[in-house]
């Protein structure tokens, strides 16, 4: 079985431009996370979806957005680049959904730099 | 809030050696504890996970974690360590409000051949 997919796995933006990172869960799959990996904060929850709707969200700001299709694939966007959103950026998914005690399966991450 | 402290950023260690990362977390009600590997140029992979019953719980690739719930602590164990467990290792936790992971700050393994 295929893992998580993320696309496209680098990116290179200037400030203040947009950008949409895509993740594809496991075959299957109802929930899909996102965290943000970088050296000085680590590994930070951003949001979660299950079943195309929001289920929970991070402490990050509104320019962190994210939606999850019919069939489970999740896009995120960031709006008005920072050059502090410099990360990589990971996607998890997990079958059930189930809160609390779902395993979640990571994606290889879409590494964004921001020049 | 929960969050979760892990106070070895970097252990170097011979093969053969035993391991033990140290991982405590903040939280006042039930957690679900996880530790995560990552090695070179791969993806986050999953070791053990901790839900509820025995507290002892063991892994993949002869990893063990033992849940202290009076420390607040899920150390990660190996008793021989070997050259390919070289990666950074991150303990996590959720709780039953949601499938957010809150992470430790990792710790970066480096077995000496």
């Amino acid at each position: 079985k295929a893992g998580v997919t993320q696309t496209p796995r680098y990116l290179i933006k200037t400030r203040g431009q947009q950008v949409t990172l895509s993740c594809s869960p496991i075959s299957g799959h109802r929930s899909v996370s996102w965290y943000q990996q970088t050296p000085g904060q680590g590994l930070q929850f951003l949001f979660e979806y299950f079943s195309e709707t929001q289920r929970n969200k991070g402490n990050f700001p509104g320019r962190f957005s994210g939606r999850q299709f019919s069939n489970s694939r999740s896009e995120m966007n960031v709006s008005t680049l920072e050059l502090g959103d410099s990360a990589l950026y990971l996607c998890a998914s997990s079958l059930y959904g189930t809160v609390g005690t779902d395993t979640q399966y990571f994606g290889p991450g879409t590494r964004l730099t921001v020049l | 809030a929960q969050s979760v402290s892990q106070h070895n950023h970097h252990v170097i260690l011979s093969e053969a050696a035993s391991l033990e990362l140290g991982c405590n977390y903040s939280y006042g009600g039930t957690v679900n504890l996880f530790w995560y590997v990552q090695y070179p140029g791969q993806h986050l992979q999953l070791l053990l996970k901790y839900f509820s019953g025995d507290p002892l719980v063991k892994g993949i690739k002869g990893f063990e974690a033992e849940f202290i719930k009076s420390k607040f602590s899920f150390n990660l164990r190996k008793p021989s360590v070997q050259w390919s467990d070289t990666a950074e290792y991150f303990c996590a936790v959720t709780n039953n409000a949601g499938n957010m992971l809150t992470f430790g700050g990792g710790t970066r393994l480096m077995v000496k051949p």
